[in-house]
């Protein structure tokens, strides 16, 4: 069935280094594919949407200089966070849109397992 | 086989109904069960719950959770159209992995 898969599921790296997060849809193609970051209380928080091919619409306040999101295929988009800081550690979960089912009548969105990035 | 299995679908009633979401999980470490409910930007976080038998309430909303028949159920009484929306269940098994079940598509006709 559909599934989003998310790499690495968490990451530990040094202030100032790139961290890049995989998201990929598997048996199915997603045509939009969303970021979230999760917030202490549990509340998500779009990041950045992305449509194959195209550049990522960012969300107010989500600086896009510092959250590259590539959508390069139907099945795999990234999330790289560069330079990172401490503030940045957080938990990221994507999100992939696209239609599966008999003849691709049901368009769902499944969300990935998240990444847990800590920056030290 | 999918971990979180949400029913039904999709559900589509009257306003001022009562609907009843379910979500079952299978549990390998279980830390918490999560509901959100999703309108545009993002899932708007619910409710959280960790222990059996302990109905968390929010207005209209309410949940609980069977942690040994695993599965949580969330309530919506007198149903309003701002109601509809999707609902997602999500196991935490750790702190490093959210499973999301497929969501139920509810809606709310006047």
């Amino acid at each position: 069935g559909a599934v989003v898969s998310q790499h690495p599921s968490r990451v530990i790296c040094k202030s100032g280094t790139s961290v890049k997060i995989e998201c990929r849809s598997l048996d199915f193609q997603a045509t939009t594919m969303f970021w979230y970051r999760q917030f202490p209380k549990q509340s998500l928080m779009l990041m950045a949407t992305s449509n194959e091919g195209s550049k990522a619409t960012y969300e107010q306040g989500v600086e896009k200089d510092k959250f590259l999101i590539n959508h390069a295929s139907l099945t795999l988009s990234t999330l790289t966070v560069t330079s990172a800081h401490p503030e940045d550690s957080s938990f990221y979960i994507c999100s992939a849109r696209g239609r599966t089912g008999l003849a691709g009548r049901v368009e769902t969105q499944y969300f990935g397992p998240g990444t847990r990035l800590l920056v030290l | 086989e999918d971990k979180v299995v949400q029913s039904p679908l999709s559900l589509v009633v009257h306003e001022g109904d009562t609907v009843t979401l379910n979500c079952s999980y299978e549990v390998t470490n279980f830390r918490s069960l999560l509901w959100y409910k999703q309108e545009k930007k993002a899932p708007t976080f619910l409710f959280m719950l960790t222990s059996s038998g302990i109905e968390k309430k929010s207005g209209r909303l309410s949940s609980i959770l069977d942690k040994k028949e695993l599965f949580s159920i969330l309530n919506i009484t007198a149903t309003q159209t701002g109601d509809s929306a999707i609902y997602l269940c999500a196991n935490k098994e750790n702190r490093d992995g959210l499973t999301f079940g497929k969501g139920t598509h509810l809606i709310i006709q006047p």
